[in-house]
């Protein structure tokens, strides 16, 4: 089944304690985008990759940090985690100018 | 720095009725643009995606528009049903993509 898969789907933390969201995709997508979703604030762009080795800043870059050494992985790093990063974030990936996937989602709490 | 707004924000309506939701977008120099769905705690489904050389895509009782010379785009929701409430998010890829806020939409039997 084609799919972007998130994990965890849940992930309690307290301040500072370094993290990764992995983010993985079955369909050979070249681009791969991670979002954070907030109330009020809507969805929110953190990074994009157009392919591996290639990562580009969206809206929100700024505490997070990407890498895509494989075509399949995207995985979002948070070196240290801030309350103000406590949010729902998706992963997505689609063949380049065509329909986005997403993932479940991550809901990450930072105490 | 393109910006995506969606009006009305929600939107209540009985069971049956034809409907319109509106997304404008500030930077009329996009790739493409997408309407999506989210159900309540979960992930976003694509419903349409309009190519920027496109005017429109149907998909069943779904139809989208869009009007890149104005910055604006449309889903028309015909009939709807219970099973048509979620909130609908409109999306304009340029390199990067920007989300509108979304409408809450409520279909009451």
């Amino acid at each position: 089944e084609a799919q972007v898969t998130q994990n965890p789907r849940y992930l309690i933390t307290v301040t500072g304690k370094k993290l990764t969201v992995t983010c993985s995709q079955n369909m050979n997508h070249e681009y791969m985008s991670w979002y954070r979703q907030d109330p009020g604030l809507g969805l929110r762009q953190i990074y994009y990759s157009m392919n591996v080795e290639v990562t580009d800043k969206g809206d929100v870059p700024e505490g997070y940090k990407v890498s895509r050494k494989e075509k399949r992985n995207f995985p979002l790093i948070l070196e240290s985690p801030s309350p103000n990063q406590t949010s729902l974030y998706f992963c997505a990936s689609s063949e380049q100018g065509r329909t986005l996937h997403f993932g479940n989602g991550t809901r990450l709490t930072v105490t | 720095k393109q910006e995506v707004t969606q009006i009305p924000a929600a939107l209540s309506v009985p069971e049956g009725e034809n409907l319109v939701l509106n997304c404008s977008f500030t930077d009329s120099a996009i790739y493409n643009l997408q309407w999506f769905r989210q159900d309540p705690g979960k992930g976003l489904t694509s419903l349409l995606l309009i190519q920027s050389s496109q005017r429109e895509q149907t998909s069943g009782r779904l139809n989208a528009s869009l009007d890149k010379s104005s910055g604006r785009s449309t889903l028309y929701i015909a009939a709807s049903q219970p099973g048509d409430s979620a909130t609908y998010l409109c999306a304009v890829k340029n390199n990067d993509m920007r989300f509108g806020a979304g409408t809450r939409l409520t279909v009451k039997p």
